[in-house]
């Protein structure tokens, strides 16, 4: 089986840098992923890591140990909107890449 | 990207009734999933459904209870069966468009209380 662990909660100011890991145990994935949900809204696709390293789209930037089973999603320059929660997510071999995935963590900014 | 809307969006039902939500996307996709999410929890896979071919069920669920059907490559729909108060969720449709490719586009989700 999977399984995702994340801190459930994460608190951080405006302007600060925020990293949020994410730790799996998994049987063989393709890559991990990261999505953002604000309250009432639908995940929206971050970032994505088929490989080990560092990945960067603007502020936000994801990075994969496959050797660590670790990741993590960094967010740099906090703004207020980024108050959200975030799931890190493994797409699994099985069944088309399915994606499986963490139980979030809660991301509050402050002013 | 893919644009996906979902009907209904939210509903309230009696127990023992059942519920029929509809995820049209805007484009072909190959792959199709539906999700349960518990408010201020995870998403939970409920099956994927691809056209063409039977839903495969996560562990826990079941077709009787969740029966799927597919009928294109831009429509699926999902029924609640015989709800209870543990239905309660938010059902949420998700696509990609290729089995290879990685980014998972989301519907806005159904919010469904059962009484």
């Amino acid at each position: 089986g999977q399984s995702l662990e994340q801190p459930s909660e994460v608190t951080a100011v405006e302007g600060a840098i925020v990293q949020i890991n994410c730790t799996y145990q998994t049987s063989g994935f393709y890559g991990l992923s990261w999505y953002q949900q604000h309250d009432g809204g639908a995940p929206t696709f971050l970032s994505y890591n088929g490989l080990d390293g560092l990945e960067e789209t603007g502020r936000f930037s994801s990075f994969l140990s496959r050797s660590d089973s670790y990741g993590y999603l960094l967010l740099q320059e906090l703004q207020m909107k980024d108050s959200a929660s975030y799931f890190c997510a493994v797409r699994v071999y099985n069944q088309g890449g399915k994606l499986i995935f963490g139980q979030g963590t809660e991301l509050s900014v402050k002013p | 990207s893919a644009v996906i809307s979902q009907k209904p969006s939210r509903d309230i039902c009696q127990r023992g009734t059942s519920l029929t939500i509809q995820c049209q996307v805007d484009s072909q996709v190959t792959m199709m999933f539906w999700y349960r999410q518990q408010p201020g929890q995870s998403l939970t896979l409920i099956a994927t459904a691809n056209q063409g071919s039977e839903a495969t069920y996560e562990s826990g669920f079941v077709i009787d209870k969740f029966p799927i059907s597919r009928p294109n490559l831009t429509f699926s729909t999902l029924t609640v069966s015989n709800m209870s108060p543990e239905d309660s969720s938010i059902y949420l449709c998700s696509v990609r468009q290729g089995a290879d490719l990685y980014e998972q586009y989301f519907g806005p989700g159904t919010r469904l209380t059962v009484t």
